[in-house]
């Protein structure tokens, strides 16, 4: 497809188990970024990526929150041990080349942790 | 860091009327701001960015003014059409990660 795609577009879960978000950038574009939307807040900023390398990660969280990004292309976002706080929206982004390019948005995944 | 604060929260107007929000930004560094619209349940859409090089930029029924001597920077809807009704939001980056605004919820009443 020509957008961001993420996967999946909901998903519950209880308290402690893990979870794992996917998100599948623009085809080509270099830099992808993670973001944690809660209700009626703008997009957080959680982790960057330009191609494989992780190269900001200071806003994830905790160290419950994991991104990866082997190839290039596709990313994960794994959550383990969730909790109830966090439940939000997590927004995926790509943006075609290095530094401050426009950031094309995912539909996002809505996460409730019951 | 950045801190980006964004006014109204929510604005009202009439189909036709035009439309303003606001936002200024902390970090001199920052020399990127884009807007972005997003619908309910819906994805952030860029509808408008500017860079620390341009005072003024416009698109159609849309434009954005930025004074980095103030550091603060608007979004400006002209003629507004019932479709335009979403949250808006204002961001701002420079050698940090782009923060957002809080989003102002913009109802267009026909």
């Amino acid at each position: 497809g020509a957008g961001v795609s993420q996967s999946p577009r909901y998903k519950v879960a209880k308290r402690g188990q893990d979870v794992a978000l996917r998100c599948d950038p623009i085809s080509g574009h270099v830099s992808l970024f993670w973001y944690q939307q809660a209700l009626g807040q703008g997009p957080e900023f959680l982790t960057y990526f330009q191609n494989e390398a992780q190269l900001d990660k200071s806003g994830l969280p905790s160290d419950r929150f994991f991104a990866e990004r082997p190839e290039g292309s596709v990313s994960t976002l794994k959550i383990q041990r969730t909790q109830q706080e966090d439940s939000a929206v997590y927004l995926c982004a790509s943006s075609h080349g290095r530094g401050n390019q426009p950031q094309h948005f995912g539909d996002g995944t809505r996460l409730s942790i019951l | 860091g950045e801190n980006v604060e964004q006014h109204p929260s929510t604005l009202s107007v009439q189909e036709g009327d035009s439309a303003v929000i606001k936002c200024t930004y902390s970090d001199s560094a920052s020399n990127y701001f884009p807007w972005y619209k997003q619908e309910l349940g819906k994805r952030p859409q860029l509808i408008i960015d500017i860079r620390s090089n341009v005072g003024e930029k416009k698109d159609q029924r849309i434009a954005v003014t930025l004074n980095k001597t103030a550091k603060h920077f608007s979004l400006h809807i002209t003629e507004t059409q019932p479709e335009d009704s979403a949250v808006y939001f204002c961001a701002g980056s420079g050698n940090t990660p782009l923060v957002f605004g809080k989003g102002t919820r913009l109802s267009v009443i026909a």
